[in-house]
C-alpha cells in the first residue's frame, strides 16, 4: 500500500469519448505527477504540478488536459484519443521543490479502440 | 542535462543465484539515485535511494546498491534471488532545484526455479 490511489483501474474507451482519470494521494505531499508507460519505451513524464500549479507540461497533446484542485487530488482528463494513446497511465506524489523519491500508484490500463 | 542508462534490458538467473544490475548516470554534480520495482500491471515502488553520505544503501526486500562516483554507476545487488523478485527494475537520477526524476529505460528480472 503505497499511498497513492488511482482510479480506475482499467478503462476502455473510443476514439470519441471523454473520460477522465483520478489520482488521489495520503501522503501529505505537494508535488504530483502523470506518467504514461507505454510497452517498449521509456518512462515519459506528461505533467507536473507543485502546490497545485503546473510547473511542467512535456509537449503533451491537448486531447489530454491535466487538472489539480488541491495538493491531494490530480485528474486527467481525456477526449478525442487515438489508439496510440493506449498504455498505462501513472501518477505519483513527492514533498516537491527537490528530487525527493516519488510513491507511484498502481495506475490505470487505459486501451483507446 | 541528466540521463540513465540500464544496459541490460532483461536479465535472466536461477533462483538462490546472486544478482547485479547495472545503472549509469550522468550528471555533472551529487546526484539523487533511486532504484525501483515495478510487478506486471502495477505502479512503481521504491526500492532504495541514494541521496549522500555512505555509499552503500539498504533498501527493502534484500536489495542494496552501490554508489561509486568515479564509474558513474549505481548497481543494484542481491545476495540470493527469490522467485517473487521477478520484475522490471528502474533506475533514476534527479538533481538539485527540479522535482523531475529521469527514469532509465528497466531491467527485466527473470527467474528460474
Amino acid at each position: 500500500e503505497t499511498g497513492v490511489t488511482q482510479t480506475p483501474r482499467h478503462l476502455v474507451m473510443g476514439m470519441t469519448n471523454k473520460k477522465s482519470l483520478k489520482c488521489e494521494q495520503h501522503l501529505g505531499h505537494n508535488a504530483m505527477y502523470w506518467y504514461k508507460q507505454s510497452a517498449k519505451k521509456p518512462l515519459e513524464l506528461m505533467f507536473v504540478y507543485n502546490f497545485k500549479e503546473q510547473t511542467e507540461n512535456n509537449s503533451v497533446p491537448s486531447r489530454f488536459s491535466p487538472e489539480c484542485p488541491n495538493s491531494s487530488h490530480l485528474f486527467l482528463h481525456l477526449h478525442t484519443l487515438q489508439p496510440e494513446d493506449s498504455a498505462l497511465y501513472l501518477c505519483a506524489s513527492s514533498r516537491g521543490g527537490e528530487p525527493y523519491e516519488q510513491y507511484f500508484g498502481p495506475g490505470t490500463r487505459l486501451t483507446v479502440t | 542535462a541528466q540521463s540513465v542508462t540500464q544496459p541490460d534490458i532483461h536479465i535472466t538467473v536461477s533462483e538462490g543465484a546472486s544478482l547485479e544490475l547495472r545503472c549509469n548516470y550522468s550528471y555533472g554534480a551529487t546526484p539523487y539515485l533511486f532504484w525501483y520495482v515495478q510487478s506486471p500491471g502495477q505502479g512503481l515502488q521504491l526500492l532504495l535511494k541514494y541521496f549522500s553520505g555512505d555509499t552503500l544503501v539498504q533498501g527493502i526486500k534484500g536489495f542494496e546498491a552501490e554508489f561509486k562516483r568515479s564509474q558513474s554507476s549505481f548497481n543494484l545487488r542481491k545476495p540470493s534471488v527469490h522467485w517473487s523478485d521477478a520484475a522490471e527494475y528502474f533506475c533514476a537520477v534527479g538533481g538539485d532545484n527540479t522535482d523531475k526524476l529521469i527514469f532509465g529505460t528497466g531491467t527485466r528480472l527473470q527467474v528460474f526455479p
